[in-house]
């Protein structure tokens, strides 16, 4: 099967530097996506990485390794306004269109 | 552009009573979709279209049918309530060929459904 996994929570401070984590299973996929999500609110899409490295956009970087099935989310500079739910998820070569998503990770930031 | 919209917003049913839940959008998108999102869990697909005229079924169809008679507009029905149904609906499209994902989902706001 294919599945993503997620830390439920992580916490950290105002002005630090976070990263989450998202290692996968699956036979093979086109790229992961990462989207951020307020309570109450619609997940909106963050950035995405086709290959391998890290791609960067302003404070938010993200980061693909195929090899060793796993990406991150790097979020610096961390502001109160960060506080959300993170998910992770990626289209598997045998889908169409669809995507798979992991659980989400609740990042709270502490002034 | 108004993006991806939902209607309603909010709605409470009896158990057994039936309802449409609308989305829209003016993006020309191809593919659309249609979620569920229970408290504190991630998102898992009702059902989801390719194009007019198109459906196919997601991880979480039962209780549920959907239609795709434009290409604008993707409506989620639900025959016959149920509280596990209990949950907040969202829409999403895409267009594999744009956008800095070419796998990129735009979401409507959501629609919170409670079924007593």
């Amino acid at each position: 099967g294919q599945s993503l996994e997620q830390p439920s929570e992580v916490t950290a401070v105002e002005g630090a530097i976070v990263q989450i984590n998202c290692t996968y299973q699956t036979s093979g996929f086109y790229g992961l996506s990462w989207y951020q999500q307020h309570d109450g609110g619609a997940p909106t899409f963050l950035s995405y990485n086709a290959l391998d490295g890290l791609e960067e956009t302003g404070r938010f970087s993200s980061f693909l390794s195929r090899s060793d099935s796993y990406g991150y989310l790097l979020l610096q500079e961390l502001q109160m306004k960060d506080s959300a739910s993170y998910f992770c998820a990626v289209r598997g070569l045998d889908s169409n269109y669809q995507l798979i998503w992991g659980a989400g990770t609740k990042l709270i930031i502490k002034p | 552009n108004a993006g991806v919209t939902q209607t309603p917003k909010f709605r409470v049913l009896k158990t057994g009573q039936s309802m449409t839940l609308l989305c829209a959008q003016d993006m020309n998108h191809e593919y659309m979709y249609w979620y569920r999102q229970d408290p504190g869990m991630g998102l898992r697909l009702i059902h989801y279209s390719v194009g007019e005229g198109t459906t196919a079924k997601g991880e979480v169809p039962d209780g549920y049918n959907v239609s795709r008679l434009k290409k604008q507009n993707f409506l989620l029905g639900l025959e016959s309530a149920a509280p596990s149904q209990t949950s907040v609906y969202f829409c999403a499209s895409s267009d594999g060929t744009s956008g800095l994902s070419p796998y990129e989902q735009f979401f409507g706001p959501g629609t919170r459904l409670t079924v007593l």
